[in-house]
């Protein structure tokens, strides 16, 4: 069965343009999950998404957005892009909501490099 | 939301048993998860554990679970080198709060 696939996986952008990732969970999930991993900040929470809704929020400033389709694919935005957005942008799919005994399944990442 | 620490580095010799230490603060989670990265990868879960056990063994890992201390251990017997990695504590989401919260992993390094 395939896995979670994040496209693109690698990007390379200039300050202050504007990106869209795309993640395609495991068939059947229903729980989208975004995270954002930097060496100094570790893995941080971005949203998460279940029926189309967004369920949950992290605290990141508006310039991060994101939506779930009703096929449960997901994307994420950023608009006016800093160098501090420079990350690993890793997405997960579940289940459910509150987590199973399958946890949460995480794509490869896309590499987003912000110059 | 969920405080989750851990230990930054470990070393570990080829063969010895490598134990990764985690603490958290909620103790409302239904799942505590271990999650593998390796370099240039996403994460790869590699166990979990539901919170009314106290242990759980799959192959050569084994993951304690302390509620009262809010401590979950994971052991890894018989390291190898493809063992070298970052290793991840997730309790699972808690009450109203639907995500995961990651410790800051621990690089495990498995030398000869």
């Amino acid at each position: 069965k395939a896995g979670v696939t994040q496209t693109p996986r690698y990007l390379i952008k200039t300050r202050g343009q504007q990106v869209t990732l795309s993640c395609s969970p495991i068939s059947g999930h229903r729980s989208v999950s975004w995270y954002q991993q930097t060496p100094g900040q570790g893995l941080q929470f971005l949203f998460e998404y279940f029926s189309e809704t967004q369920r949950n929020k992290g605290n990141f400033p508006g310039r991060f957005s994101g939506r779930q389709f009703s096929n449960s694919r997901s994307e994420m935005n950023v608009s006016t892009l800093e160098l501090g957005d420079s990350a690993l942008y890793l997405c997960a799919s579940s289940l459910a909501l509150s987590g199973t005994d399958y946890g949460y399944t995480f794509g490869s990442g896309t590499r987003l490099t912000v110059v | 939301g969920e405080d989750v620490e851990q230990s930054l580095f470990l070393s570990v010799r080829e063969g010895d048993s490598s134990v990764i230490n985690c603490t958290y603060t909620d103790s409302s989670s239904t799942y505590l998860y271990w999650y593998k990265q390796e370099p240039g990868a996403g994460l790869q879960l590699l166990t979990y554990i539901f919170s009314n056990m106290d242990m759980k063994q799959d192959q050569r890992l084994t993951v304690l679970l302390n509620k009262k201390d809010k401590h979950l251990s994971l052991r890894i017997a018989d390291t190898q080198t493809g063992d070298s990695a970052i290793y991840f504590c997730a309790p699972g989401p808690c009450s109203n709060d639907y995500k995961l919260s990651f410790g800051a992993g621990t690089t495990v390094t498995v030398r000869a």
